[in-house]
């Protein structure tokens, strides 16, 4: 049962292109959604995050795009640069409003970004 | 301040051994997560606590698998006996005390990677 869903493997970018990862979903409970970049041997670390009250939002080059309807967010780089080359996961969490959030995040398959010089 | 400490890096056991792994959070993290990261998916959580209580093991093996974070600190993950399919890399990470909206940010550690022979 695999909630969260990065469907496409692997992506190749050249330095100074649009990165686009996406990511689809399909637990409408799901309000919160995050993107982690994880480099080898390393864990994840957070890079930005959306609330389902918004459909974008952007901090420097990441902006992430949310699609409720589709089910569907996005996390776009801009411009792409070699250090970003990495595997980047999604993931999605239930907090709702007035309640107590724990927190529990599913995480999609992730997606290997090679930037290349 | 100090990230989420994890030890030993890598460890290689045979069937049916047991092995245990360690964490110690970010100082003054309530809530600590012990994920299992299996080659080619995303991280799945399979313990959490608040503070020294679990507040989610819904995925944890409990047949061999055990958890315990005394005194709300450090915490042991344990595996007896371990499966081939345990090989996996398990990941432990730490979050300030959950709000009542919103996410906090959840801190990985580096890391055990297991082989199971």
């Amino acid at each position: 049962d695999q909630q969260v869903k990065q469907n496409s493997p692997s992506l190749s970018v050249q330095e100074g292109r649009i990165s686009i990862l996406n990511c689809d979903y399909t637990n409408s409970m799901f309000d919160y959604f995050l993107w982690y970049k994880k480099y080898p041997a390393e864990g994840p670390t957070f890079l930005i995050s959306i609330s389902s009250i918004k459909d974008k939002n952007e901090d420097g080059r990441f902006t992430v795009f949310l699609n409720k309807s589709a089910k569907h967010l996005s996390l776009h780089i801009v411009p792409s640069q070699p250090g970003d080359s990495a595997v980047y996961f999604c993931a999605a969490s239930s907090v709702g409003a007035g309640g107590t959030s724990y927190g529990k995040l599913t995480f999609g398959q992730g997606t290997i970004l090679t930037v290349h010089p | 301040e100090a990230g989420v400490a994890q030890s030993p890096r890598y460890k290689i056991i045979e069937k049916r051994q047991s092995v245990a792994f360690w964490c110690n959070p970010i100082s003054g993290h309530a809530t600590l997560y012990w994920y299992q990261q299996i080659l080619g998916q995303g991280p799945k959580l399979l313990i959490q606590f608040q503070n020294n209580g679990v507040v989610d093991d819904s995925q944890l093996p409990k047949d061999r698998f055990s958890a315990e974070r005394l005194k709300g600190v450090d915490s042991t993950l344990k595996i007896q006996p371990a499966k081939l399919e345990d090989s996996a890399v398990y990941l432990c990470a730490s979050s300030r005390t959950p709000r009542t909206s919103g996410q906090e940010t959840q801190y990985f550690g580096p890391g055990t990677r297991l082989l199971v022979l």
